[in-house]
């Protein structure tokens, strides 16, 4: 039972264009909502989150859109930059749950 | 100030063998997490450690698979009588003391591979 799904297990973009990846979940318990990123050969890097409370959070490049009533989150990176080239999860816990539940992931790959 | 150090970084064992995998957390963090992902697949939760202490393992197998973090030096995640479906990467995470509201640091994975 996939709780969280990121369906598309890649993503193609073009250097400064807006990248869009996103995710969805069923557990509507889920109350917390985390992005890493991950180089290969390397473990995931926290990039950004957002608490339930929220629809969006912003950090630099990088902003996470949060729609509860449709049980979907993205995350936006304007403008895209080759170092952005890395597998992007999605993950999510609730409030009472320190154990986050993690997709599958979606490579993302910037064009020069 | 080192990150999460795992080691080795690369395992290689033959079925029926052992393997241990070593996880040293961030400075000043005392709570550790164990995740395994298989090809084409998330993270998976194992176990959540802290100093001594087995928080949760709901996420390990009953059989074969144990971990532990002890007052002194690194934790670790033995598999013993290894099987081919133990080939994945494994990753450990640290975060600070409080486990809901910290981010947890990840190490570089270990891989596995049974042969």
């Amino acid at each position: 039972d996939q709780q969280v799904k990121q369906n598309s297990p890649s993503l193609s973009v073009q250097e400064g264009r807006i990248s869009i990846l996103n995710c969805d979940y069923t557990n509507s318990m889920f109350d917390y909502f985390l992005w890493y990123k991950k180089y290969p050969a390397e473990g995931p890097t926290f990039l950004i989150s957002i608490s339930s409370i929220k629809d969006k959070n912003e950090d630099g490049r990088f902003t996470v859109f949060l729609n509860k009533s449709a049980k979907h989150l993205s995350l936006h990176i304007v403008p895209s930059q080759p170092g952005d080239s890395a597998v992007y999860f999605c993950a999510a816990r609730t409030d009472s749950n320190y154990q986050l539940i993690w997709g599958a992931g979606t490579k993302l790959i910037i064009k020069p | 100030n080192a990150g999460v150090m795992q080691n080795p970084r690369h395992l290689v064992r033959r079925r029926g063998q052992e393997a241990r995998l070593r996880c040293s957390p961030m400075k000043g963090h005392s709570h550790v997490y164990w995740y395994r992902q298989l090809p084409e697949e998330g993270l998976k939760f194992m176990v959540y450690l802290q100093k001594e202490n087995i928080i949760d393992e709901s996420g390990m197998p009953k059989e074969r698979f144990s971990a532990e973090f002890p007052k002194e030096g690194p934790s670790i995640l033995r598999i013993q009588q290894v099987v081919r479906g133990d080939s994945a990467a494994y990753f450990c995470a640290s975060s600070p003391a409080g486990q809901f509201d910290n981010e947890q640091f990840f190490g570089p994975g270990t891989r596995l591979t049974v042969l």
